[in-house]
């Protein structure tokens, strides 16, 4: 168990609609990044935030947003959703500012038919 | 920015058999070097990392990698696999300074047969 939590570990929807992915990174780390899983594109990096404020951009699309929240907790908003955007969706915690070991939540499963 | 390569996208491998997984990068600064694992239906967890001194890293499980400089490859190696050591491996790549975001390669999937 690396500490860090995501929910829902499962969510069928369908295109068009709009979801929220859930991440409580491990306590008293200040970093959560996400990555986005699929197996034609691998582990895409799309975003990172350390102490509530956005630090780096990936792949990030401009249909997907993200926020951290004062509890640290992070959010991934992904809407108009595309049958492309079925993936595995994970969440990761760092201590620090600067990424050193990565430690990742199980996922968080998309599927979007 | 800096990239990985995975040379090999699947090694199957017998059980007892040495394994060998390649990692080439590319960076233009000097980097951090870590390899991944994933089991099934789990999270990726750090096997090891290079970040500075003796070029020959030992992780967790008996997995042990080079860092070279010259050749810019990070190859993970096990003298004897394992039935349990099927999973997905990656590797990754961070610079040292100006960049938060690690990139991961495409990632190994190793079969270890009986």
């Amino acid at each position: 168990d690396s500490g860090v939590t995501q929910t829902p570990k499962h969510l069928i929807t369908a295109t068009g609609q709009r979801v929220t992915l859930r991440c409580s990174p491990r306590s008293g780390d200040l970093s959560v990044y996400w990555y986005q899983q699929s197996l034609d594109q691998g582990l895409q990096f799309l975003i990172q935030y350390y102490n509530g404020e956005e630090r780096a951009k990936g792949n990030i699309l401009e249909r997907f947003s993200a926020q951290q929240f004062p509890d640290l907790h992070s959010e991934l908003n992904l809407s108009s959703l595309e049958l492309g955007d079925s993936a595995l969706y994970f969440c990761a915690s760092t201590p620090g500012r600067v990424a050193g070991e990565l430690f990742f939540g199980e996922g968080s499963r998309l599927t979007v038919l | 920015a800096q990239s990985v390569t995975q040379l090999d996208s699947q090694v199957p491998v017998f059980e007892e058999a040495p394994v060998e997984l390649r990692c080439n990068y590319s960076s233009s600064v000097s980097v951090y070097l870590f390899w991944y694992v994933q089991y099934p239906n789990q999270g990726l967890q750090l096997l090891l990392k290079y970040l500075s001194g003796s070029t020959l890293v030992k992780g967790i499980n008996g997995f042990e990698a080079e860092f070279n400089k010259s050749q810019t490859s990070f190859h993970l190696r096990k003298p004897s696999v394992h039935i349990s050591d099927t999973a997905e491996y990656f590797c990754a790549v961070r610079a040292l300074y100006n960049n938060n975001d690690m990139r991961f390669g495409a990632g190994t999937r190793l079969t270890v047969k009986p």
